[in-house]
């Protein structure tokens, strides 16, 4: 069975800090990830996606992803964060290109300190 | 800009009572999904729409039904609702190269009395 763990519930950082939300998962095939964004109050905004090649995958709000296979992680990287970043962060994980079954982690809060 | 909207943001219910929660698009999306969102277990797929009247049953279709007469609208539908199905319903959508949710809206929060 495919599972997406994110170990950190919870991050504070001050803005203009750098940003590293860890994503680590379990499949036993090339996968297909995703990170989103959950503003308060807001669905879901898809950030960047992972399917092959470059491994460094860059993505909308100056946020960029980086996907280690030995490591089972896809962590997500900002390098100067912005008080409007403050919101729940998911990583998900698909089984194939046309899947349309993703498994969600249970997602990290960022709260941004001024 | 693109656009999915949910009729409700908020709404009650009593415990037995048929439920509609409805949701529109504006990008012509073949592809139509309904999550429900809870504390601590993230988002769970209920049911995919791949196209007018076609659709997949998710992780936990049990208690729901949905509706797709127009490309446009995706409808979930709580035959008898029950207490357990207080959450939080996400509507969301992706055009035909994507099996993917891309674009979401901005919720409904269901509460069953």
């Amino acid at each position: 069975a495919q599972s997406v763990t994110q170990p950190d519930i919870h991050i504070t950082v001050s803005e203009g800090a750098s940003l590293e939300l860890r994503c680590n998962y379990s499949y036993g095939a090339t996968p297909y990830l995703f990170w989103y964004v959950q503003s308060p109050g807001q669905g879901l905004q898809l950030l960047l996606k992972y399917f092959s090649g470059d491994t460094l995958v860059q993505g909308i709000k100056g946020f960029e992803a980086e996907f280690k296979r030995s490591q089972s992680s896809f962590n997500l990287r900002k390098p100067s964060v912005h008080w409007s970043d403050a919101a729940e962060y998911f990583c998900s994980l698909g089984s194939g290109a046309g899947s349309y079954q993703l498994t969600f982690g249970k997602g990290t809060k960022l709260s941004v300190i001024p | 800009d693109v656009k999915v909207t949910q009729s409700s943001r908020y709404l009650v219910k009593r415990t037995g009572e048929k439920v509609f929660l409805e949701c529109v698009q504006d990008m012509d999306h073949e592809n139509m999904f309904w999550y429900r969102q809870d504390p601590g277990l993230g988002l769970r797929l209920i049911y995919f729409s791949y196209d007018v009247k076609m659709k997949e049953k998710g992780d936990i279709p049990e208690g729901y039904s949905v509706s797709r007469e127009k490309k446009e609208r995706f409808s979930l539908i709580l035959e008898s609702a029950s207490t357990n199905q207080t959450s939080m319903y996400l509507c969301a959508s992706s055009y035909p190269r994507s099996n993917q949710p891309q674009h979401f809206g901005d919720g409904t929060r269901l509460s069953i009395l």
